[in-house]
């Protein structure tokens, strides 16, 4: 059954540090990857996505995740922080053949000015 | 284009209430779907809608039922709610029932069962 871990519940930069948020999965093939991004009581917003192909995708907003198969991860990166990113993140993955997505717990990222 | 909207944005109830949380898309998307989100747990799948007039059960079903009457709209109704329902529920839909579609969400539902 797929899985999937964000090991990090609340994360704090400075504006203008960088960030990375960590994501594993389980699953037996290649899965499709996904990060979302919920602002505060707004729903979920996709920022990227993995299906095949080049191991380093870039979404919206300025940010990018890559896919390690031998580490089963998909971290989400962004040099640069703005204050604005300030929300939390959700992974996301599904597999072949299913209408199901399932998400990690997400983390809640804070940024000090 | 609205994308998915959902009503209403807040509620209230007490044990054994019931009521119907509505959602609408207008981007003649063909898959629905009903998530809750619990602190700490991520979204979980209520129900699932491939299609007009077709239904299918996610991971946390029990105490809910769903009506997918035309293309637009899916609902949710809690029949007698209970304090365990408590959350935030989110409408989601995407162009076909495979998961490398991107699903939109609406902005939500915030319930507390009293």
């Amino acid at each position: 059954a797929q899985s999937v871990t964000q090991p990090d519940i609340h994360i704090t930069v400075s504006e203008g540090a960088s960030l990375e948020l960590r994501c594993n999965y389980s699953y037996g093939a290649t899965p499709y990857l996904f990060w979302y991004v919920q602002s505060p009581g707004q729903g979920l917003q996709l920022l990227l996505k993995y299906f095949s192909g080049d191991t380093l995708v870039q979404g919206i907003k300025g940010f990018e995740a890559e896919f390690k198969r031998s580490q089963s991860s998909f971290n989400l990166r962004k040099p640069s922080v703005h204050w604005s990113d300030a929300a939390e993140y959700f992974c996301a993955v599904g597999a072949d053949s299913s209408y199901k997505l399932i998400f990690g717990s997400g983390t809640r990222l804070l940024v000090r000015p | 284009n609205a994308g998915v909207t959902q009503t209403p944005k807040f509620q209230v109830l007490k044990t054994g209430q019931s009521m119907t949380l509505q959602c609408a898309q207008d981007m003649n998307h063909n898959s629905m779907y009903w998530y809750r989100q619990d602190p700490g747990m991520g979204l979980r799948l209520i129900y699932y809608s491939a299609s007009e007039g077709t239904t299918d059960k996610g991971e946390v079903p029990n105490g809910y039922n769903v009506s997918r009457l035309n293309k637009r709209e899916f609902s949710l109704r809690l029949e007698s709610a209970a304090p365990s329902q408590t959350s935030v529920y989110f409408c989601a839909s995407s162009p076909s029932g495979t998961s490398y579609n991107e699903q939109f969400f609406g902005p939500g539902t915030r319930l507390t069962v009293l």
